[in-house]
């Protein structure tokens, strides 16, 4: 999930098949984070959180991964369908109050038939 | 239905011209957000408010301007000042106890 810049990331996927999703984050005192997803044209939608004393949070289809040795993030959606196909990006809170959120740039997701 | 509302969905203005993007939210949270979306950038602040009638600046405030007079409204606006103002605008709010901000659709202003 590096910013390269005008062009994002893509992870292209057959339908049915499992998709991981990375994020990269900077600061190692972040003590929460989110993935949202965008779908083309609307506003982000929460997806799933977890908290820097976590390792791993399960969802419905989604799982999320965190190691703090390496500051790395990861969505994985199970048996990805069509509806999956998005923009996926994560957020890292900064401070306690949550008011402090640094978003990284985002991976497209293209879900083939 | 709860939720945060923007508009318009897609704004046209003259170079110039100041405008001001709507953002209500009924969900009676306390934090409301502005952000600015750019092609494969992250979102990137520019306004946020925590209670009525304050706000602080963001990461890129500069050519913007914010009021926060009633809970649930958070408008923005660009002026002539911001040099590149044509973007994808999102509002936020978040309740305080919680972590999560929570987006609205989003309005695309176009400047030429």
């Amino acid at each position: 999930g590096e910013s390269v810049g005008l062009h994002l990331p893509t992870l292209s996927v057959q339908e049915g098949d499992n998709s991981i999703i990375n994020c990269a984050y900077s600061n190692s005192a972040s003590d929460y984070f989110i993935w949202y997803k965008q779908e083309s044209g609307k506003g982000p939608q929460f997806i799933i959180d977890i908290r820097s004393n976590m390792d791993k949070r399960q969802g419905q289809r989604v799982t999320v991964l965190l190691n703090k040795t390496v500051k790395h993030l990861s969505l994985q959606i199970a048996a990805t369908q069509p509806g999956d196909s998005a923009v996926y990006f994560c957020a890292e809170i900064e401070d306690n109050y949550g008011q402090n959120f640094v978003f990284g740039p985002g991976t497209r997701l293209s879900v083939l038939p | 239905d709860g939720g945060i509302t923007q508009s318009p969905k897609y704004l046209f203005r003259k170079e110039g011209q100041n405008v001001t993007l709507s953002c209500e939210q009924n969900l009676n949270h306390d934090a409301m957000y502005w952000y600015r979306q750019d092609p494969g950038q992250g979102l990137r602040l520019i306004y946020y408010s925590q209670i009525v009638n304050d706000f602080q600046k963001g990461d890129i405030a500069e050519g913007y301007s914010v009021s926060r007079e009633k809970k649930e409204s958070f408008p923005l606006t660009v002026t002539s000042a911001q040099k590149n103002p044509t973007a994808f605008y999102l509002c936020a709010s978040r309740k305080d106890e919680r972590w999560e901000q929570y987006f609205g659709p989003g309005t695309r202003l176009t400047v030429t």
